[in-house]
């Protein structure tokens, strides 16, 4: 079982409104990352971190927002959510460069 | 930049039968990873071969490499109906810190 979890699971908000999603991992990983998902479909890289005070936009352009201020957590924001915005997000973890991510539930937003 | 592609992207067999699904990607690796998720879930790390390696097993998984063909194939023998989920490739382009996701095979066991 991965310790790394995401609140919260599922959320459904109107358009405009500002939601963070969490992210929190109890493994000591440097390196995490944020994928964006719809049903059915491949991940989409679209923010990464190596460590605190490190951020990198993915392959995916992203409206969102992350930070890492603490290793063990790295929330991501959207100022102002549209329906365009509704998906699933997943975030990610791992130590190294090249070993296995750890994949936390998911937070599935649906934006009104 | 879609780099793994898994084929066929669905696939449907009886228990106890074995399913076969395949990657192919486009620059050069230092490992490639198969995962698995369930729908609605987090995706789930099942085995990493390096591309110095040509095979892995692990339980009823087999994980071939073809590095001059640049494919990968992952054999589940035996499967169950517990089996059913969607399973992806995922390369890490040459050693780069991303981890890029193909598109998924969902493969569907019936019991």
């Amino acid at each position: 079982e991965a310790d790394i979890y995401q609140t919260p699971r599922y959320l459904v908000i109107g358009t405009g409104k500002k939601i963070t999603l969490e992210c929190s991992q109890t493994m000591g990983h440097d390196k995490m990352y944020w994928y964006q998902q719809d049903p059915g479909m491949e991940l989409h890289l679209i923010h990464y971190s190596y460590g605190v005070n490190s951020t990198e936009k993915g392959d995916l352009s992203s409206e969102s927002t992350v930070s890492r201020i603490r290793t063990e957590h790295f929330p991501l924001t959207l100022e102002s959510a549209r329906p365009s915005h509704t998906s699933q997000y997943l975030c990610a973890s791992r130590t190294g460069g090249t070993g296995e991510l750890f994949f936390g539930e998911g937070s599935r937003l649906t934006v009104l | 930049s879609q780099q793994g592609e898994e084929d066929p992207q669905a696939l449907s067999i009886q228990e106890g039968e074995n399913a076969t699904m395949n990657c192919s990607y486009k620059t050069s690796i230092n490992n490639l990873q198969w995962y698995r998720q369930n729908s609605g879930r987090g995706l789930v790390h099942l085995i990493l071969i390096r591309s110095n390696e040509r095979e892995k097993h692990s339980g009823r998984l087999r994980v071939t490499l073809d590095t001059s063909k640049k494919s990968s194939s992952l054999l589940i023998t035996a499967s169950r109906a517990a089996d059913t989920a969607s399973y992806f490739c995922a390369t890490d382009q040459g050693g780069s810190e991303k981890l890029v996701f193909g598109k998924g095979t969902k493969l569907t066991v019936n019991p």
